[in-house]
């Protein structure tokens, strides 16, 4: 079973700095998607990257697929409070069993 | 259009009891997959339905057991509970042939 591991597993910043979180894998992804939850919700996702080395960007958020498709990070640009929640990493699917990492989670204090 | 809903919201159950949770997928939806999240984790896979068929199943003992009926609502039995077994479990729909998952807000249930 493929073991994704996401760092840092905590992090609290200030509103308006930037930060980077990431998610690493024990073999080769397929493809990765990011989630984020908030309290007492469900997963959002957020992005599917596919290709090694794609970049995505939506808004304030960056996404980038590691070259051999075994890492991936998610860059945040002047936080806000609203960035707040749990972010995850998952493997697609398809043929490998869908596998979450254990989140980030991302506190930003006004 | 109404998205992933799960009921009840909140349960509480004790320890060798059994429990059925329920969950109605996105309209267009065929696919259903169920996922444990313990505080603090990452949801972990239990299983996943389609065409009423478990097609696909994670690390999870054979006391959870699921159904899909024709309309692809869910459920998501659990026989024997233990206390180990309290925790947030989110049902999340798709199609088949996508993995673009939509998440229900998830049932906590609580086993004492």
């Amino acid at each position: 079973t493929q073991l994704l591991e996401q760092s840092p597993q905590f992090l609290s910043i200030q509103e308006g700095e930037n930060l980077t979180v990431y998610c690493n894998s024990s073999s080769v992804f397929s493809s990765l998607q990011w989630y984020r939850q908030e309290p007492g919700e469900g997963p959002v996702l957020l992005v599917t990257v596919v290709t090694g080395g794609e970049v995505k960007k939506l808004k304030r958020l960056t996404f980038q697929f590691g070259d051999a498709r075994k890492d991936s990070s998610l860059h945040i640009t002047a936080a806000q409070p609203g960035d707040t929640g749990l972010y995850l990493c998952r493997n697609q699917g398809g043929s490998e069993k869908l596998v979450f990492g254990k989140g980030t989670k991302l506190t930003v204090n006004p | 259009d109404a998205g992933v809903t799960q009921s009840p919201t909140h349960l509480i159950k004790t320890r060798g009891q059994q429990v059925t949770l329920r969950c109605s997928p996105k309209s267009g939806h065929d696919t259903v997959s169920w996922y444990q999240q313990a505080l603090g984790q990452g949801p972990q896979f239990i299983f996943q339905y389609y065409e009423e068929e478990e097609r696909q199943r994670g690390n999870f003992p054979d006391r959870f057991s699921g159904h899909q009926f024709p309309n692809y609502s869910s459920e998501l039995n659990v026989n024997a509970l233990l206390l180990g077994d309290s925790a947030l479990y989110l049902c999340a729909s798709s199609l088949v042939e996508t993995y673009e998952q939509y998440f229900g807000p998830g049932t906590r249930l609580t086993v004492t």
